[in-house]
């Protein structure tokens, strides 16, 4: 099977400016989460998608959205861009199944950097 | 989980030398533990995790990591390590809900960075 796919892989936009990134789980995954990973804060959780519905919210600005599609590819949003948004943004996905224990498995990320 | 601890950021080792790198966490709820490794400019990839069932779990690359409930601990080990293992080790814990279900949600140590010297 095909990995979890991220785009773009380099991304530099300016502070004010707003940014979609792109995640495809693996075939057959049905929840995609997504993390900043900054040197300072670590990796940190914003949110999580199963079938199309937000399950689970991390401690972020509402500049920081997200959605997810029918086919399980998820995009995230970041509106009004500040500096501090500069980070590695990693989607991972996991099956999802009910009652079941799951395993997230990891894209290559999205390197923001905002100037 | 409400945190993670790696309590080493950094641990230097010899090539072929023994290493263990050690996580602590606090939960008020049943977890699952996860171990992952981070090489420059990727994401990460998963080494091992604990579930359920024996606390001594074998991963990849021939590292392990046994989970002691009591302690709340999930050291991750390999009785000898290679200038490949070079690289950025993550801790990691999901709390388990009702059915078994996590919501998605991995909380991260900060990171233990292993450098095999030759």
């Amino acid at each position: 099977k095909a990995g979890v796919t991220q785009t773009p892989r380099y991304l530099i936009k300016t502070r004010g400016q707003q940014v979609t990134l792109s995640c495809s789980p693996i075939s057959g995954h049905r929840s995609v989460s997504w993390y900043q990973q900054t040197p300072g804060q670590g990796l940190q959780f914003l949110f999580e998608y199963f079938s199309e519905t937000q399950r689970n919210k991390g401690n972020f600005p509402g500049r920081f959205s997200g959605r997810q599609f029918s086919n399980s590819r998820s995009e995230m949003n970041v509106s009004t861009l500040e500096l501090g948004d500069s980070a590695l943004y990693l989607c991972a996905s996991s099956p999802g199944l009910r009652g079941a224990p799951d395993t997230q498995y990891f894209g290559p990320g999205t390197r923001l950097t905002v100037l | 989980a409400q945190s993670v601890t790696q309590l080493d950021s950094q641990v230097p080792v010899f090539e072929e030398a023994p290493v263990e790198l050690r996580c602590n966490y606090s939960s008020s709820v049943s977890v699952y533990l996860f171990w992952y490794v981070q090489y420059p400019n990727q994401g990460l990839q998963l080494l091992l995790k604990y579930l359920s069932g024996s606390t001594l779990v074998k991963g990849i690359n021939g590292f392990e990591a046994e989970f002691n409930k009591s302690q709340t601990s999930f050291h991750l080990r390999k009785p000898s390590v290679h200038i490949s293992d070079t690289a950025e080790y993550f801790c990691a814990v999901s709390d388990v809900y009702a059915g078994g279900t996590s919501y998605g949600k991995l909380t991260f140590g900060q990171g233990t960075i292993l450098t095999v010297h030759p």
